[in-house]
Order: C-alpha cells, then sequence, then structure tokens
C-alpha cells in the first residue's frame, strides 16, 4: 500500500539550531501539505502545496520557517533558528486532488531543548 | 480560531456497546467532514466522511451524522471494539479550498 514517507522520525536539538524535515507524498499526488500537531491540540495548517506552487502559507511563520517543494514531489520543511515553542509532532499529509482526504506520514516529532 | 470542536477530551466504553464521539462546526462555509484515527506514534488515517448534501454515511462499524442547522456531526461506532482504542479526529473543510481545520481530538478506551 502506498504511504507518505517522512524523516526523521525523532529529532531532539537545542534551540536556535537549524532542522529539517522531509516528506515524500504518494505518487501522483499532487497536493502535499505540512501540518504542526501540538500535544493535545489538533493538527494545523502550516503549508500546503499544489504541484510546486504554494497555494496556502498563511500560518506559517515565516521569519523562522520555510517550504519547498521544488519538482513538485518530494518537500522540505526547515525552522531556523529552532525555539522551546516549536516542540511538536510535524505531520506531512498529501491528497490526490485540491480536495478530499488526506493521506498522512507518521510524523516528526521535534523536540527542542 | 477554533472552527472545529471536539469538546470532550476523552471517552470510556465497553467492549460491544455504542461509542458515539461528537463534533461542533462554526464556519457555514464548510461542506465536507471527515473523521480520522490515529494511534499512538502514527499518523491520522481516514476514517469516513459525509457531504454537507447527506445527512448519514455508514461503512461497516462506523456511521457518521450530519446535523448541518446544528452545525454539528457525529460519529457512531457499534460495537465498539478494543482495537477501536485511539484519538479520533473530527476535520472539515469547503470543498473549493481542501484547507482542512481539525478538532483537538478525542481520545476512545474501550474496555474489554
Amino acid at each position: 500500500e502506498a504511504e507518505v514517507a517522512q524523516s526523521p522520525r525523532y529529532k531532539i536539538t537545542e534551540k536556535s539550531q537549524a532542522v529539517a524535515f522531509w516528506c515524500d507524498p504518494i505518487s501522483g499526488h499532487a497536493t502535499l501539505y505540512w501540518y504542526r500537531q501540538i500535544l493535545g491540540q489538533g493538527p494545523e495548517l502550516l503549508v500546503q502545496f499544489q504541484d510546486e506552487s504554494v497555494v496556502d502559507d498563511s500560518q506559517l511563520p515565516k521569519d523562522r520557517f520555510s517550504a519547498e517543494r521544488l519538482k513538485g514531489v518530494d518537500s522540505t520543511l526547515k525552522i531556523q533558528p529552532a525555539e522551546l515553542g516549536d516542540s511538536a509532532m510535524y505531520l506531512c499529509a498529501s491528497s490526490f486532488g485540491y480536495t478530499g482526504e488526506l493521506f498522512f506520514g507518521e510524523g516528526s516529532r521535534l523536540t527542542v531543548l | 480560531d477554533q472552527q472545529v470542536k471536539q469538546n470532550s477530551p476523552s471517552l470510556s466504553v465497553q467492549e460491544g456497546r455504542i461509542s458515539i464521539l461528537n463534533c461542533d462546526y462554526t464556519n457555514s462555509m464548510f461542506d465536507y467532514f471527515l473523521w480520522y484515527k490515529k494511534y499512538p506514534a502514527e499518523g491520522p488515517t481516514f476514517l469516513i466522511s459525509i457531504s454537507s448534501i447527506k445527512d448519514k454515511n455508514e461503512d461497516g462499524r462506523f456511521t457518521v451524522f450530519l446535523n448541518k442547522s446544528a452545525k454539528h456531526l457525529s460519529l457512531h461506532i457499534v460495537p465498539s471494539q478494543p482495537g477501536d482504542s485511539a484519538v479520533y479526529f473530527c476535520a472539515a473543510s469547503a470543498r473549493n479550498n481542501n484547507d482542512m481545520r481539525f478538532g483537538a481530538g478525542t481520545r476512545l478506551t474501550v474496555k474489554p
């Protein structure tokens, strides 16, 4: 069964350091999403791509977060510098079209010390 | 802003009984609703969805009910099984924009 791949699964870093997460969506899925889930809360959309274009990044803290999907396939989410409040699960998801159910990866858990 | 609310953080039911998970939304533009299930250390997995043109959708033991006038939906699991123990997220979006909003989740525990 096709899956959304994410790495690393776990990342521990010190504040002010840079961190990057990678996501490979299900083959053929044009839409890719990065969500952040803080413990006890639901996933919150950070950025949405349609192919290589950003559709929505209104919730992305652009002073420290960046995301790219250069060839319209895999994607990288970067945080620089990391802050204590960035500790969360970072979930990548993809969908075939612009609407419909999302398929999530297993997530990357970030701990900032 | 919390456009999707799940007011019960946890629910415990006995195996074989019905589990009812509730969700409320505020944005009248939402017309597509989904339930996701999440096990620890895994990403959410899609469970069932409903379009606003329907008021009920059923898939095996899982049924979702939508009350548009009350902006309320619920997930019924009958009969509940221990393997159903997980966190359930309600999600909503407008079909012309897949900006999917999630509730905070309800942790369901099904006791043998």
